[in-house]
This record gives C-alpha cells, structure tokens and sequence, in this order.
C-alpha cells in the first residue's frame, strides 16, 4: 500500500539531547512537509522540500533541522536548541510543491520531554 | 503566518443530527481543504475545493468554497458515532503548498 510512514511513534527526549524523527514515503511524490501540532493551534509549517537536495525553512524553524538525501526521506532532527519540543510532528508529501496538489499526511510522532 | 478562524471549537451532538462547521480568514484563498484527525493519527483528506462557489459532497459529507474565497464550510448530515474526531480546515493562499494556512480544528463527539 503507498503512503506515509513516521517512525517511532512515541520518542521522549532528555535535556541537552538532539533527537531524529523518520518521515518514508513511496508515492513518489517530489515535495515533503514538517508540521508541529499543538493542542487548540492549527499546523505548523517547521519546513518543506521541493525536490531531493532542497529543503526550505517554515514558519518555525528555529531549533530544527532536517535532510532530502532521498526522494523518499525527509527526516527532521530536533535539536537541543529547541527548547519548547513537546508537540505532535506530522510529516506530509505532495506530488509537487506547485499547483493545487493536496497534501497527505502520516500517523505522526508525539515527542515528549523526560 | 495567519492561521484560520475555524468555529466552532468543539460539538457534541446526538447520533443522527446534522452537523455544520466553518472557516473564514481575511486573506483569500486559492484552494480550501478539508481533512479529519482521530486520536493519535494523521489527517486525512475528506474534501478538496478549487474554485469559488464550488459545492463538493463525499457521501454524508458536503463542503463549500465561498464565493468570496475568504470562508469556507463543511457539512456532515445524519451523523453516525464513527464521526467523532477532529476537523481540520486548510487553506492555500497561493499556487504552492508551502502556503497552507489550517484552522485549529473543531472536535465532534457524536452521542448514540
């Protein structure tokens, strides 16, 4: 079955510890997206990639990083700089950054703080 | 960036009653999306609307772009008690994903 797949479900990260969040798809879709979602907000846009080797900050990039080293990957780091980390982390993909193309989402990733 | 006005924030209702919620902004929007989110998933795509006026329905699920392209709703009639979950609202401001806007969501519980 083609879709999204995040991995691991639950991570809990420890004071001063960069963690790696894994977002797989195999749609073949060119654009991946990082959304933060806390409760009562709307989504986040931490940051997209059009194409693999480009990736673009969102509006809340501050304290994360993430990679396109493959069209089906995108994983995203969340650094000890970010310091306010508990959230739910939704990964997506798109067919293309252009154009009305919805976007799909995984099951997400709940990071908490030990 | 702006997120949308979504309203309203939570509903609860009795199994079989229709259902209407909305979202609205004051930036116009290209396309308007509709997705549901269960407990400890994802959102999945419900309705997509491209153009202003445009009335789609999935089954017992109806959406609507306004005409204005500021505001958007969606409908769920006769509701049945697997519609608990919450409905998010998205809009694209632009051409480009990277501009999508969401509503906080409205959390429906349905009563059987």
């Amino acid at each position: 079955d083609g879709g999204i797949t995040q991995s691991p479900k639950y991570l809990f990260r420890k004071e001063g510890q960069n963690v790696t969040l894994s977002c797989e798809q195999n749609l073949n879709h060119d654009a991946m997206y990082w959304y933060r979602q806390d409760p009562g907000q709307g989504l986040r846009l931490i940051y997209y990639s059009q194409i693999v080797n480009d990736f673009q900050k969102g509006d809340i990039a501050e304290g994360y990083s993430v990679s396109r080293e493959k069209k089906e990957s995108f994983p995203l780091t969340v650094t000890s700089a970010q310091k306010n980390p508990t959230a739910f982390y939704l990964c997506a993909s798109s067919i293309q950054l252009g154009g009305n193309q919805p976007q799909h989402f995984g099951d997400g990733t709940r990071l908490s703080i030990l | 960036g702006q997120q949308l006005n979504q309203s309203p924030q939570s509903m609860f209702i009795q199994e079989g009653e229709d259902v209407s919620m909305n979202c609205t902004s004051s930036s116009i929007f290209n396309t308007w999306l509709w997705y549901k989110q269960e407990p400890g998933e994802g959102p999945v795509l419900l309705i997509a609307l491209y153009k202003a006026g445009e009335l789609t329905s999935n089954g017992r699920l109806t959406a609507q772009f306004g005409i204005t392209r500021k505001d958007s709703f969606l409908n769920i009639s006769a509701s049945i008690p697997s519609d608990v979950g919450i409905y998010f609202c998205a809009g694209q401001l632009r051409a480009f994903n990277n501009d999508m806007r969401f509503g906080a969501g409205t959390r429906l519980t349905v009563k059987p």
